[in-house]
C-alpha cells in the first residue's frame, strides 16, 4: 500500500466554524507533512512531523493546529479562519525525516472559507 | 538560499511529441525530485534522482551535478500526459524548494 488518503475532498467552512482535515498512511512511514497550496502556486510547507513529534512549524497562524496521534495518522485543526485561507490543503509522508527521502502525497482537500 | 527555475512555464505539444521540462538550481543539493500534478489534483513524484538518469515508461529523468541542471523528458507524449510539473530540490533537510512548475497540454 503505497497510498496517502485524505479526508475530505472538499471542505467549505464559514470564519466561525471549527473543522478538521485528515491524513492516513499505512506504508510505515515515520514523517509526515502538511502543505497549503493555492492556485497556480508550488505547495508551502506549514508543519513537519516525525516520530509523532512536531518538528517543523513554518510560523503558520495558530488558526491551524496540527495534531499526530499515532503514526498513521496526521490531523490539522481549523478554527477561525480567513477568506485568504481557502486553498489545497496536502498531506505527505516519507519514511524518515531526515536524509533524502521520497514524499508520497496525498490527493489533497480543497478548502474554501466564506 | 536555494532557488529553483523551471522552463518553460507553459508548453502545448502534439500527441506524439518528444517533450523537455528543465530545472535549474543554484546551490549544490542531495537530490532533485520531479513531480505531477493532475488539474484539481494530488502530487505524484515521478523521480527522485540524486545523479546520472532515470527512466519509468515513457519519463526520463537526468540531472548534471556540475551544471546544476536537470531535465524531464516525455516521449511519445499523450494527452494523459496534460498536467503541471514540478521540480523540487532537497538539500541536507527535509524540506523540499519547489520550482514554479511547467503548465503542459498535449492535444490530440
Amino acid at each position: 500500500d503505497t497510498e496517502v488518503t485524505q479526508t475530505p475532498k472538499h471542505l467549505v467552512m464559514g470564519m466561525t466554524n471549527k473543522k478538521s482535515l485528515k491524513c492516513e498512511q499505512h506504508m510505515g512511514h515515520r514523517a509526515m507533512y502538511w502543505y497549503k497550496q493555492k492556485a497556480k502556486k508550488p505547495p508551502e510547507l506549514m508543519f513537519v512531523y516525525s516520530y509523532e513529534k512536531l518538528s517543523i512549524n513554518e510560523s503558520v497562524p495558530s488558526r491551524f493546529s496540527p495534531e499526530c496521534p499515532n503514526s498513521s495518522l496526521l490531523n490539522l485543526h481549523l478554527h477561525a479562519l480567513q477568506p485568504e485561507d481557502s486553498a489545497l490543503y496536502l498531506c505527505a509522508s516519507s519514511q524518515e525525516e531526515t536524509g533524502v527521502r521520497e514524499q508520497y502525497f496525498g490527493p489533497g482537500t480543497r478548502l474554501t472559507v466564506l | 538560499k536555494n532557488e529553483v527555475e523551471q522552463s518553460p512555464q507553459n508548453l502545448t505539444a502534439q500527441e506524439g511529441e518528444f517533450i523537455t521540462i528543465n530545472c535549474s538550481y543554484s546551490v549544490g543539493i542531495s537530490a532533485l525530485h520531479w513531480l505531477q500534478q493532475h488539474p484539481g489534483g494530488g502530487i505524484v513524484s515521478l523521480f527522485m534522482l540524486s545523479s546520472g538518469k532515470k527512466k519509468h515508461g515513457r519519463l526520463i529523468a537526468t540531472i548534471n551535478i556540475q551544471e546544476k541542471h536537470s531535465s524531464l523528458h516525455i516521449t511519445a507524449s499523450h494527452p494523459r500526459d496534460s498536467a503541471v510539473y514540478i521540480c523540487a530540490s532537497q538539500g541536507g533537510s527535509e524540506k523540499l524548494v519547489f520550482g514554479k512548475g511547467t503548465k503542459l497540454t498535449v492535444n490530440p
